[in-house]
């Protein structure tokens, strides 16, 4: 079975464009999870969604992040305008809700560079 | 908020030995899952083991077994007969049966295997 897919796996980009990163949980999986790592904060959670309707976003650093689920396959991190702090791997992640026990999957991450 | 902590950013171990890596945790909940999770240089997140808190039986996974202390709030992670492939960082996580159910992870310890 296909895992958590996410795209683009690099991009770097300049200072004050826009980014779009996206993911395609694993199917059947209900809940998905934006997660952000880098050097200082670690692993930390952005936004999580279930059944497409986004529960908690207290992570999401500020308005320049924007995070949507239009349908059970897919999903957008979006940041407008970007800044170079937000370098950082961003991480899709996607579980059958029900139970703190379901796994999560993580998808390989999108690598982003802003200069 | 619960939270997590690793106090070993770094360990390393001879091939074939045995180490061990710490948790601790801060809850006043009940009922949770507990997970180590490996991220490799290639950066994806890899579930290694979990421990449901109501189980009193450790759970172990092949080379891979843990000591949940609930009382202490202590989840250590033991690897036996370490192998070259075992070299990665090593993530503890908690996560909630209540609310948004998102994975905290703590800060990370990084192996390294000695050949």
């Amino acid at each position: 079975d296909a895992g958590v897919i996410q795209s683009p796996r690099h991009e770097v980009t300049e200072m004050g464009q826009e980014v779009t990163l996206r993911c395609k949980p694993i199917s059947g999986h209900n809940s998905l999870f934006w997660y952000r790592q880098t050097m200082m904060r670690g692993l930390e959670l952005l936004i999580y969604f279930n059944n497409n309707v986004p529960i908690d976003d207290s992570g999401m650093p500020e308005d320049r992040f924007s995070a949507k689920m239009p349908n059970a396959s897919f999903s957008t991190l979006k940041i407008q305008p970007s800044e170079p702090r937000d370098s950082a791997v961003y991480f899709c992640a996607s579980s059958l809700s029900g139970g703190p026990g379901n796994t999560i999957y993580f998808g390989e991450g999108s690598w982003l560079t802003v200069v | 908020a619960q939270t997590v902590t690793q106090s070993q950013p770094e360990m390393s171990v001879q091939e074939a030995e045995t180490v061990t890596l710490s948790c601790t945790y801060d809850t006043s909940e009940s009922d949770y899952y507990l997970f180590w999770y490996k991220q490799p240089p290639s950066r994806q997140m890899i579930l290694v083991i979990r421990q449901e808190a109501y189980k009193q039986q450790n759970a172990t996974e092949n080379r891979f077994s843990v000591n949940f202390q609930k009382a202490a709030k202590s989840f250590s992670l033991k690897i036996s007969d370490s192998q070259l492939g075992d070299a990665a960082m090593y993530f503890c996580a908690y996560r909630s049966s209540q609310g948004a159910q998102k994975l905290v992870f703590g800060q990370g310890t990084r192996l390294t295997i000695n050949p």
